[in-house]
C-alpha cells in the first residue's frame, strides 16, 4: 500500500495554464506538506497543513494555492504557470506538526514550456 | 536567515570505502536535525537527532549531532553501490515543524 501518493507523476504544460497536483496519505497523519525541489535538487518547504488548517506558508507566489478538503488530502493548485515553476513537487506527511519525521510522496515532475 | 550547509556537494568513492558527510546549520529555534536519503524519487528518512553526542546507528550508517558547534555528520562504512544517492540534511525549527533543507551531498559509489 502506498503511504503518500501524488498524482500526476508527470505534468507538461504551457505557460499561463492553471494546473493542480493532488496528494493523499493513508497513514492517518494529521500534518501534510508541499515542497518544491528545483533543478539543483534544493528542497524548499512551501506549505504545511495541520488538520486541514494552514500552519506554514512560506514566501510563495499567490499563484500557488493549497487546499485541504480533509486531513488525508492536500492538493496544490497553480495559476498562470511560469517557466520558473518547473520543478519536482513533493508532498509529505507527519504524525503531527510536532513530529519531525516526514514521509514523502514520489513527487510530481512539472515542466512548463 | 536560517542556513543549512552540506559538504561536500558531491563525492565519488569505491565500494568498501568509508565516507563522512557533513551538515552545519545556523537556525533560530532549533528542534532537531534529520538525515534523508534520496535516490531517484522521494527522500526516505534515515535519522533524527535531537541531543548532542548521542550516536544513532542503523547498519552501516551512523550519525551524530554537535549542538555546541552546530553540525552533524553522517558516516557510511563499507560503502556499497546501493548507497549511491543524494543525502539530505534538514533542520526542524520552531513549533510548527518548519523544515530547512541543505542542498544535499551526491554520493556515487563505484564498484
Amino acid at each position: 500500500d502506498t503511504a503518500v501518493s501524488q498524482t500526476p507523476k508527470y505534468l507538461v504544460t504551457q505557460m499561463g495554464n492553471d494546473k493542480s497536483i493532488k496528494c493523499e496519505q493513508n497513514l492517518g497523519h494529521d500534518t501534510m506538506y508541499w515542497y518544491k525541489q528545483d533543478s539543483k535538487k534544493f528542497l524548499k518547504i512551501m506549505f504545511s497543513y495541520n488538520n486541514k488548517e494552514l500552519i506554514i506558508n512560506e514566501t510563495v507566489p499567490n499563484r500557488f494555492s493549497p487546499k485541504s478538503p480533509d486531513k488525508a488530502h492536500l492538493n496544490l493548485h497553480i495559476n498562470s504557470l511560469e517557466l520558473g515553476d518547473s520543478a519536482v513537487y513533493f508532498c509529505a506527511s507527519s504524525r503531527s506538526f510536532s513530529q519531525e519525521t516526514q514521509y514523502f510522496g514520489p513527487g510530481t515532475r512539472l515542466l512548463v514550456l | 536567515e536560517d542556513k543549512v550547509v552540506q559538504s561536500p556537494l558531491s563525492l565519488v568513492v569505491h565500494e568498501g570505502d568509508t565516507v563522512t558527510l557533513n551538515c552545519s546549520y545556523e537556525v533560530t529555534n532549533f528542534r532537531s536535525l534529520l538525515w534523508y536519503k534520496q535516490e531517484k524519487k522521494a527522500p526516505t528518512f534515515l535519522f533524527m537527532l535531537t541531543s548532542s553526542g548521542i550516536e544513532k546507528k542503523s547498519g552501516r550508517l551512523s550519525s551524530i549531532l554537535d549542538k555546541k558547534e552546530l553540525f552533524s555528520i553522517l558516516n557510511i562504512t563499507a560503502t556499497q553501490t546501493g548507497d549511491s544517492a543524494v543525502y539530505l540534511c534538514a533542520v526542524a525549527v520552531g513549533d510548527n515543524n518548519d523544515m530547512r533543507f541543505g542542498a544535499g551531498t551526491r554520493l556515487t559509489v563505484k564498484p
